[in-house]
């Protein structure tokens, strides 16, 4: 059964400072990736995906993420942390050739120092 | 254009009670998911429809949840006999669908629902 580990269920940078939001995923087959964020009270948005085109993705807001097969990652990275980047991010995994259902890690809580 | 609707946003029941949750998908989206978001478990899927098929109910915790789509659009999951562990917000999300496991799923803002 494929499974997502987020490390770290919350993490807490300063403005302008590095992100990094770790993702491992477990499948036998490379599945298709995805990082969401939840902003309060709201629904998830699609920050990237990966779908076996480029390893590096781009995203929305200047986040991106790169897979790599050999340590089953997808670790979600923004160089420059703004306040408005506080929210809680997701990853998930759906299997190729699957109805698309989501299995979503247990989230990670970006916090933001000014 | 209009994204994934659902309502009502919060609810408040009693235990016992049953209860009915709408979402109404984005035009067009042939694929609809429920979800579940909770303290305890996180995000849990639920019930998928695509189209016309027979819907995927394996995510349904017990016989108490149900949903049905009607006409392809509008989904409403029901809640009989609630439990405070039902207690939780129930998210919707639409796709394209087909057999793009990979079509981004939109999310509405879900209704938080509150079991006394």
């Amino acid at each position: 059964a494929q499974s997502v580990t987020q490390l770290g269920s919350h993490v807490s940078v300063s403005e302008g400072a590095l992100v990094l939001l770790r993702c491992n995923y477990s499948s036998s087959v490379p599945p298709y990736l995805f990082w969401y964020v939840q902003y309060p009270n709201q629904g998830l948005q699609l920050l990237l995906k990966y779908t076996s085109a480029a390893t590096l993705v781009k995203g929305i807001n200047g986040f991106e993420a790169e897979f790599k097969k050999s340590e089953t990652s997808f670790h979600l990275t923004k160089p420059s942390a703004h306040m408005s980047d506080a929210a809680e991010y997701f990853c998930a995994v759906t299997s190729r050739g699957s109805q698309g259902n989501l299995i979503f890690g247990k989230g990670t809580k970006l916090s933001v120092k000014p | 254009g209009a994204g994934v609707s659902q309502s009502p946003s919060n609810k408040v029941t009693e235990k016992g009670k049953d209860v009915e949750l709408r979402c109404d998908p984005i035009s067009g989206h042939t694929a609809l998911y429920w979800y579940r978001q909770s303290l305890g478990q996180g995000l849990e899927f639920l019930i998928y429809f695509q189209g016309n098929s027979a819907p995927d109910k394996s995510g349904l915790p017990s016989d108490r949840f149900s949903a049905e789509r009607t006409g392809g659009s509008v989904s409403t999951l029901t809640i009989q006999r609630t439990q405070q562990e039902d207690s939780a917000v129930y998210l919707c999300a639409s796709s394209l669908g087909g057999t793009g496991a990979y079509n981004e799923q939109f999310f509405g803002p879900g209704t938080r629902l509150t079991v006394l």
